[in-house]
C-alpha cells in the first residue's frame, strides 16, 4: 500500500468552479498534512498546512482533514486558469520535516 | 520574500563522475534538506541536516551521497559516482525550525547522467 495516495488526474474543471482534490495516507501516526502546488518544471510551493481534524480556510483554498478516515482534501473555490498545476499532498509522521509526498493530481482549469 | 537558491540549474555528467550540487539556504534558517524528483514521479526525501550533522536520511541516501555545509551560507549535495538512475531534479529546502515549519524549496537542479 502506498504511503500517500492521490488520483493522478487530470482533473478538469471550468473556470469559476470548485476543484476538489483528495488524498489518503496509510500511516495512522501521521501528524501534519500539507498541500503543495507544483507547476511543470518548478519546485513545490506550500499552499496549505493542516494539523487537526476539520476544515481550515485560507482565501480560495480550504483544507479538510479526517484522521479517522486517513483522508485529506483540498477545495479550490472560483478556480482560475492560473490554478492549473499539479497538487501534491504531503504528510509528516513526527516532529521532523521528512515529508512523504503523493504522486500529485494534475488540475486543469478550462477558461 | 527570501529565497533558497540552487546552482547550477542544469547539470549534465557522465556515469561514474562526481557531481556537487550547491544550495544557499535562507539566511536565518537552521534546518536544511535535499529532496529529489525523478521525471514523472513523486518528490522523495533524501536527507535532513541540522547543527552541522545529518539528522535523518532515507534509504536512497546511500554511501554514494554526502552533504556538507562548508561555510556559513552554502549547503552541498555530493554524489561520488553517478549512476543513470540518479538522473532527477534535486531540490534543496530549508526551514527556520522543525516540527511543522514551512519548508522553502529552491528552484532545483536538473541532473542528467549520460
Amino acid at each position: 500500500q502506498k504511503e500517500v495516495e492521490q488520483n493522478s488526474g487530470p482533473l478538469s474543471v471550468p473556470e469559476g468552479a470548485i476543484a476538489s482534490l483528495n488524498c489518503t495516507y496509510s500511516d495512522r501516526g501521521s501528524q501534519s498534512f500539507f498541500w503543495y502546488r507544483q507547476y511543470s518544471g518548478k519546485s513545490p510551493e506550500l499552499i496549505m498546512s493542516i494539523y487537526s481534524n476539520g476544515d481550515k480556510e485560507d482565501g480560495r483554498f480550504t483544507a479538510q482533514l479526517n484522521k479517522a478516515s486517513q483522508y485529506v482534501s483540498l477545495l479550490i473555490r472560483d478556480s482560475q486558469p492560473s490554478d492549473s498545476a499539479t497538487y501534491l499532498c504531503a504528510v509528516n509522521r513526527d516532529a521532523t520535516n521528512k515529508l512523504i509526498f503523493g504522486t500529485g493530481t494534475l488540475l486543469a482549469v478550462q477558461p | 520574500e527570501p529565497e533558497v537558491t540552487q546552482t547550477p540549474s542544469h547539470q549534465v555528467t557522465q556515469m561514474g563522475q562526481e557531481v556537487i550540487l550547491r544550495c544557499v539556504p535562507i539566511s536565518n534558517h537552521l534546518y536544511f534538506y535535499w529532496y529529489r524528483q525523478i521525471l514523472g514521479q513523486k518528490v522523495e526525501f533524501l536527507v535532513s541536516f541540522y547543527n552541522n550533522e545529518i539528522s535523518e536520511k532515507s534509504e536512497i541516501f546511500d554511501d554514494q551521497f554526502s552533504v556538507e555545509r562548508p561555510d556559513g551560507s552554502n549547503f552541498t549535495l555530493k554524489i561520488r559516482s553517478t549512476k543513470l538512475e540518479d538522473s532527477a531534479m534535486y531540490f534543496c529546502a530549508s526551514s527556520v525550525g522543525v516540527a511543522n515549519e514551512k519548508l522553502f524549496f529552491g528552484s532545483g537542479t536538473q541532473l542528467s547522467v549520460l
